[in-house]
């Protein structure tokens, strides 16, 4: 079946660290790949995506690369700001399950200035 | 893009009573989805609604406890019914507009149940 795995949280990093947040993912097929945010109170916004092997998805300073070879897709970030303080979701949509959304556990992250 | 507006945003509500959640996309869509994210948990697919048939619903969850509408092709609403202080959580709508390429997101509604 289709499951992603989620790096477990809470994470705490200084502002201007380097942020690493792992997913790996189990699925038959091809599926398309996501990263979405949670900001406090709100719902989820999509973040990144990337649709085949090797796709890199990229927003506001966010980069995840669509690994095949290891089922990955790590979120990373060069440089953290307080504002990212979120809770961060990897997903993925299979076709061969009507192209349905599994979610990971969400990760957590606090920018401290 | 999908605009998708839910309501109500957040509900405090007593046990055994029932609450419906209304979810209002900008444009036609096929599909709708329906959410739950209990505390500090990830989300969990309830059902899902399409136009003139009845909702699927998902391992774990029935009819009786969900009841799910979907009049056309652009309204849903979820009823968490007789809810228990276990139902307290974040209900979120969701559409799916491009082939499983991206799914927009209500800004959900924190239900809390005393």
């Amino acid at each position: 079946g289709n499951s992603v795995t989620q790096m477990e949280g809470p994470v705490t990093l200084s502002e201007e660290a380097f942020l690493t947040i792992n997913c790996t993912y189990t699925a038959t097929g091809y599926p398309s790949l996501f990263w979405y945010v949670q900001y406090p109170g709100e719902g989820l916004q999509l973040l990144l995506k990337a649709t085949k092997a090797d796709d890199k998805g990229s927003n506001k300073g966010f980069e995840a690369t669509y690994r095949k070879e290891t089922t990955s897709f790590h979120l990373e970030k060069g440089s953290v700001q307080v504002s990212d303080s979120a809770v961060y979701f990897c997903a993925l949509s299979a076709r061969n399950t009507g192209n349905q959304f599994y979610f990971g556990t969400g990760t957590s992250l606090t920018v401290i200035p | 893009s999908a605009v998708i507006s839910q309501k109500p945003s957040r509900d405090i509500c007593q046990r055994g009573t029932s609450l419906t959640i209304q979810c209002q996309v900008d444009s036609q869509v096929t599909m709708m989805f329906w959410y739950r994210q209990q505390p500090g948990q990830s989300l969990t697919l309830i059902a899902t609604a399409n136009q003139g048939s009845e909702a699927t619903y998902e391992s774990g969850f029935v009819i009786d406890k969900f009841p799910i509408s979907r009049p056309n092709l652009t309204f849903s609403t979820l009823t968490v019914s007789n809810m228990s202080p276990e139902d307290s959580s974040i209900y979120l709508c969701s559409v799916d507009r491009q082939g499983g390429t991206e799914a927009f997101f209500g800004q959900g509604t924190r239900l809390t149940v005393v």
